[in-house]
């Protein structure tokens, strides 16, 4: 079965610094991948997704991921945070060529920005 | 383009009453999701539709939840009699297919005293 694992439930960073916000997935075949962002009282939006093609994935907002397959990791990254980017995100896999696309998400991470 | 819309935003309800969630997909997407959100974890998967028929409800509690999505535009979430612990946040989704992007809307928040 799929799952995914969100090390640290609350990330705080200080404006300018890196985020780097962590993912590991368990999956029998090389899965798809995605990070979403959830804002407070909004919906989730999508940042970036993986699906087989180049490992390292950009997303909006200066956001990137690398899949590392040897480290079953899709770790979410920017080189430099703002304040904007507080809000809480979101890791998500699913199963490729499956009819379904269902995505199995992980608990989350709180991203906290501190001016 | 006109998101996900979801209905209502906030519902107080006590244990044991019903409770129904409207949702209007993205024109021309023919999957819709429901995901149930509870505080401090991240969505889980409800039930998911194709067109106007059921996917996958394998994580659908069928003794109180029911949803359908008649003519496959509107769906309805219902909960019949509500548990404390069905408070929640109840997002929709849709795609254009399977395994596309979902987009999702700003869900309903119910709490249940």
């Amino acid at each position: 079965a799929q799952s995914v694992t969100q090390l640290g439930s609350h990330v705080s960073v200080s404006e300018g610094a890196l985020v780097l916000l962590r993912c590991n997935y368990s999956s029998s075949v090389p899965p798809y991948l995605f990070w979403y962002v959830q804002y407070p009282n909004q919906g989730l939006q999508l940042l970036l997704k993986y699906t087989s093609a180049a490992t390292l994935v950009k997303g909006i907002n200066g956001f990137e991921a690398e899949f590392k397959k040897s480290e079953t990791s899709f770790h979410l990254t920017k080189p430099s945070a703002h304040m904007s980017d507080a809000a809480e995100y979101f890791c998500a896999v699913s199963e490729p060529g499956g009819s379904q696309g269902n995505l199995i998400f992980g608990k989350g991470t709180k991203l906290s920005v501190k001016p | 383009e006109a998101g996900v819309a979801q209905s209502p935003r906030y519902k107080i309800i006590e244990k044991r009453q019903s409770v129904a969630f409207w949702c209007n997909p993205i024109s021309g997407h023919a999957t819709l999701y429901w995901y149930q959100q509870i505080l401090g974890q991240g969505p889980k998967l409800l039930i998911q539709f194709q067109n106007n028929g059921v996917v996958d409800d394998s994580q659908l509690p069928k003794d109180r939840f029911s949803a359908e999505r008649l003519k496959g535009v509107d769906s309805t979430l219902k909960i019949q009699p509500a548990k404390l612990e069905d408070s929640a946040v109840y997002l929709c989704a849709s795609s254009f297919l399977p395994a596309y992007e979902q987009y999702f809307g700003p869900g309903t928040r119910l709490t249940v005293t």
